[in-house]
């Protein structure tokens, strides 16, 4: 089946700080790509698509410029939290849609904590 | 897309088959119902779909009733890896990639 990997699976980092969570389909190619947030005991949220190319779309109540997502190619999505607080700490998750195929493929997810 | 009800909870014994409920007396013509799990701190693991004939695949089966107002899914002999949070959702299919995810049911497998 559809792979889809996220890098790095944990990371740690200072209030104020920006980090970057890359998303990739391995052995397809993802024109779409979403992406989700879920916080502990939570079901997923999620926060935005982004299709290859084209700028983002948001769900309602997330933050655009905090949440910076960029889908430059058919196999890479990344989303970057920009100047984390404690309370962005979070799982998010990714998904890829293959390009043809009609089912959403999810990362392993990418655990932040926001000191 | 329509909204689903489960049990927030279900336990199952090892070995035994489980079933798992989800209605969605809203669904609409149009729309499948999809079933994904996730197993503690990882991504959700696609399970199967259906329309409205029931489907089996080797992970497990889905039995949908006549009206579409409600599904079960079975797996047929729980293993303790099966412990997870099964979600049920009902989407169109023209909304490929976009579920929403509701509470689902955390199925826990005793030995």
């Amino acid at each position: 089946g559809a792979v889809v990997s996220q890098h790095p699976s944990w990371v740690i980092c200072k209030s104020g700080t920006s980090v970057k969570i890359e998303c990739r389909s391995l052995d397809f190619q993802a024109t779409t790509m979403f992406w989700y947030r879920q916080f502990p005991k939570q079901s997923l949220m999620l926060m935005a698509t982004s299709n290859e190319g084209s700028k983002a779309t948001y769900e309602q109540g997330v933050e655009k410029d905090k949440f910076l997502i960029n889908h430059a190619s058919l196999t890479l999505s990344t989303l970057t939290v920009t100047s984390a607080h404690p309370e962005d700490s979070s799982f998010y998750i990714c998904s890829a849609l293959g390009t043809g195929l009609n089912e959403q493929y999810f990362g392993p997810g990418t655990r932040l904590t926001v000191t | 897309d329509a909204k689903t009800t489960q049990p927030p909870s279900m336990d199952c014994a090892e070995g035994r088959a489980a079933n798992l409920p989800c209605n969605h007396s809203t669904i609409s013509g149009n729309e499948y119902v999809y079933w994904y799990r996730q197993i503690h701190s990882q991504g959700p693991q696609y399970i199967i779909h259906g329309l409205k004939n029931n489907e089996t695949n080797e992970m497990a089966s889905l039995i949908i009733t006549e009206d579409r107002k409600s599904s079960t899914l079975i797996l047929p002999h729980a293993t303790l890896r099966d412990t997870a949070v099964y979600y049920c959702i009902v989407r169109a299919w023209a909304n490929a990639g976009k579920s929403t995810f509701g509470d689902g049911t955390t199925l826990t497998v005793k030995p």
